[in-house]
């Protein structure tokens, strides 16, 4: 069960488009399109930001989009605010033996 | 909607130590039920999922064979049963709300999380 690979930082300035990526192989993100991602602030629960690659849940700022291509899948974030510097972490499911499998997180600062 | 963890708290290596995850505010026994664990400054790690009906049970190599999740439907309650612990065990540990096919998206509602620190 090897942990998704994502970069360990990404920044931007606030109104700036942002893009983090998420690469597995093809027996997780390229098999299925059942990748989340999820924000989390300091000291807080995770919060669910895009399931099922691109979908948003209720109350999810359309400014978060995802995408998926071949094994790696993309969260973008447009028009960057203050509230949206965190941790970002993919997952990805990955079959009946090893259901889930998450990315190592990226830290996002908005300068 | 609520998951509120229980039964953290610190324990020695070789110990047990039983999780609760109390959910409230929706049909509990429609939904599979995931842990989700985060060592201190690390990122996050799935531990464990379990079907809506407890028919479907999955772990992290991490920790397959030494934890055991279940649920009691009827209490609206999960659990993670977590034996032989290890010092790389140590984290804060969440419930996370799936969805009606284990193999589907989750975490739609978390917990607060509990913290498990395994030490001598």
């Amino acid at each position: 069960q090897s942990a998704l690979t994502q970069p360990a930082s990404v920044s931007g300035s606030p109104g700036q488009s942002i893009t983090i990526s998420c690469t597995g192989t093809s027996s997780d993100v390229g098999s299925y399109d059942l990748i989340s991602w999820y924000q989390q602030h300091p000291g807080k629960a995770p919060k669910l930001m895009i399931y099922e690659v691109s979908k948003r849940p209720s109350g999810v700022s359309n400014r978060f989009s995802g995408s998926k291509s071949g094994n790696t899948a993309s969260l973008t974030i447009s028009g960057l605010q203050a509230e949206d510097e965190g941790d970002y972490y993919c997952c990805s499911y990955a079959g009946s033996s090893t259901f889930e499998v998450f990315g190592g997180g990226t830290k996002l600062t908005v300068l | 909607v609520q998951l509120v963890e229980s039964g953290g708290g610190l324990v020695q290596p070789g110990r047990s130590l039983r999780l609760s995850c109390a959910a409230s505010g929706f049909n509990f026994d429609d939904y599979a039920m995931h842990w989700v664990r985060q060592a201190p400054g690390k990122g996050l790690e799935w531990v464990s999922a379990i079907s809506w009906n407890s028919g479907n049970r999955g772990y992290a190599d991490s920790v397959k064979g030494r934890f055991t999740i279940s649920r009691d439907n009827a209490k609206n309650s999960l659990y993670l049963q977590m034996n032989s612990l290890r010092v790389e065990d140590t984290a804060f540990y969440y419930c996370a709300k799936g969805n009606v096919s284990v193999a589907g998206t989750f975490g739609d509602v978390w917990g607060q999380g509990t913290m498990v620190t395994v030490s001598s």
